[in-house]
């Protein structure tokens, strides 16, 4: 079965770091683009991050560019998400996508809360 | 940056409708657009890509078309099932982004 498993979200301060972890099965990881997609409380959906199969192009929403690294392991079958500077505006569910252009397949999500 | 808008923002409408939703693109994508269907508290599922490509395992009750800047996305027979909000995504340029979704209920 193919399957995205999001974790590591939980309760951080104004300016504190997280980070999120996807563990992809069922599929060959390597071969696919990567993404993470967020969404506050009660509003739409934002592509927050995109990475290429070897890592080496990425792109990000300019709300988070230079706060947030987007990375994976392709022999854990694995993405990330490192967090920094974390705001209030951060806070939402985030959910690991597999990216064809389109997501096709989605992790079940992690929440993210940046409150004091 | 290319902006992406859905009409209507919320639609309400009776078991066994024609239901259709209008995505606008800023720029022209080709066809290189999506749609999606989120229940609350879920994953959104993806249920149309290259605008009118049914995702396998969606009812054939669900059709996409378009092209360039105007897309809909259309429910041939609404059915309790079909309750949810729906956006449209484009792919055509990064960083890929969302409508702001259409929210559909029974009437």
């Amino acid at each position: 079965e193919v399957q995205l498993v999001d974790s590591g979200g939980g309760l951080v301060q104004p300016g504190g770091s997280l980070r999120l972890s996807c563990t992809a099965s069922g599929f060959t990881f390597s071969s696919f683009w990567m993404s993470w997609v967020r969404q506050a409380p009660g509003k739409g959906l934002e592509w927050v991050a995109d990475i290429e199969q070897d890592g080496s192009e990425t792109y990000y929403v300019d709300s988070v560019k230079g706060r947030f690294t987007i990375s994976r392991d392709n022999a854990k079958n694995s993405l990330y998400l490192q967090m920094n500077s974390l705001r209030a505006d951060d806070t939402a569910v985030y959910y690991c996508v597999r990216d064809n252009g389109y997501a096709d397949v989605w992790g079940q999500g992690t929440t993210v809360t940046v409150s004091s | 940056d290319i902006q992406m808008t859905q009409s209507p923002s919320t639609l309400s409408a009776s078991v066994g409708d024609r239901v259709t939703i209008t995505c606008r693109a800023s720029q022209s994508i080709s066809t290189w657009l999506a749609w999606y269907q989120q229940k609350p508290g879920k994953a959104p599922k993806l249920l149309i890509y290259k605008a009118s490509s049914l995702e396998s395992g969606v009812p054939s009750r669900f059709s996409g078309s378009g092209s360039g800047t105007e897309f809909t996305l259309t429910i041939s027979s609404l059915q309790p099932d079909d309750i949810a909000t729906y956006y449209c995504q484009q792919y055509y340029s990064y960083l890929f982004n969302f409508g702001p979704g259409t929210k559909v209920d029974i009437k």
